[in-house]
């Protein structure tokens, strides 16, 4: 069945990078986008980008851009969500999502989460 | 940017008795060359990632009971649980994807009253 693996949770100083990795299983890696999506704690859903794992073209929100790498690892089956500079702001769980279909976003298999804390 | 919102921010339904949600989206979803509206509704529960509901406003997820139903076309949606049960207990979000950022709604909490 598919599956999305995330990586285990991290803690970070502000201004630091992190880098969240999301291993795919069950189906063809390249055939699916992979969208990262992060919640604050008790809020609600954000979305960051997409990375395309066939042909490593990303598309990232306004807010990220700067701040942000999406990359992938087909051999490996993975996805990684790299974000720099960070700040408390920052903290929350975040989830890599798969869309089925070229213009069709809507998330069919989330990862379980990966909880990022910046604190100093 | 799309801005998507939800009324209420939560309701308390008693077992068996209908739950309804809506969406509000700033601009029409609504696609003419398709005909789809791009819209989807996700449940949460506590810990857990967004389950995927509802997708084309209208599509139930494989898997998904029929006692959930979405409607709507352009601007404003509905999600609609028939006969509330307990596991449905949960945060509901709705989430454009006609244009990228895509954006979800702030969420609806349900309970049973």
């Amino acid at each position: 069945q598919v599956q999305l693996v995330q990586s285990g949770a991290e803690v970070k100083k502000p201004g630091a990078s992190v880098k969240v990795s999301c291993k795919a299983s069950g189906y063809t890696f390249i055939d699916y986008d992979i969208n990262w999506v992060r919640q604050a704690t008790g809020q609600g859903l954000e979305w960051m980008g997409w990375v395309s794992p066939n042909s490593g073209a990303t598309d990232y929100a306004q807010k990220f851009q700067g701040r942000v790498t999406m990359t992938r690892d087909t051999p490996l089956r993975t996805a990684y969500m790299e974000l720099s500079g960070l700040r408390s702001e920052d903290t929350a769980v975040y989830y890599c999502a798969i869309q089925t279909g070229y213009n069709s976003a809507y998330f069919v298999k989330w990862g379980q989460g990966t909880l990022v804390t910046v604190s100093s | 940017d799309i801005v998507m919102t939800q009324s209420p921010d939560s309701l308390a339904v008693s077992l068996g008795e209908r739950a309804t949600i809506n969406c509000r989206s700033s601009q029409s979803v609504l696609y003419s060359s398709t005909n789809k509206n791009y819209l989807a509704w996700y449940q949460q529960k506590p810990g857990q990632p967004p389950k995927l509901l509802i997708y084309w406003a209208s599509t139930r997820d494989s898997g998904v009971p029929d006692r959930f139903s979405g409607s709507g076309s352009g601007t404003d949606f509905t999600l609609t649980i028939s006969s509330l049960q307990t596991e449905d207990v949960a945060v509901y979000y709705c989430q454009q994807y006609y244009a990228t950022p895509f954006t979800f709604g702030p969420g609806t909490k349900v309970d049973v009253k």
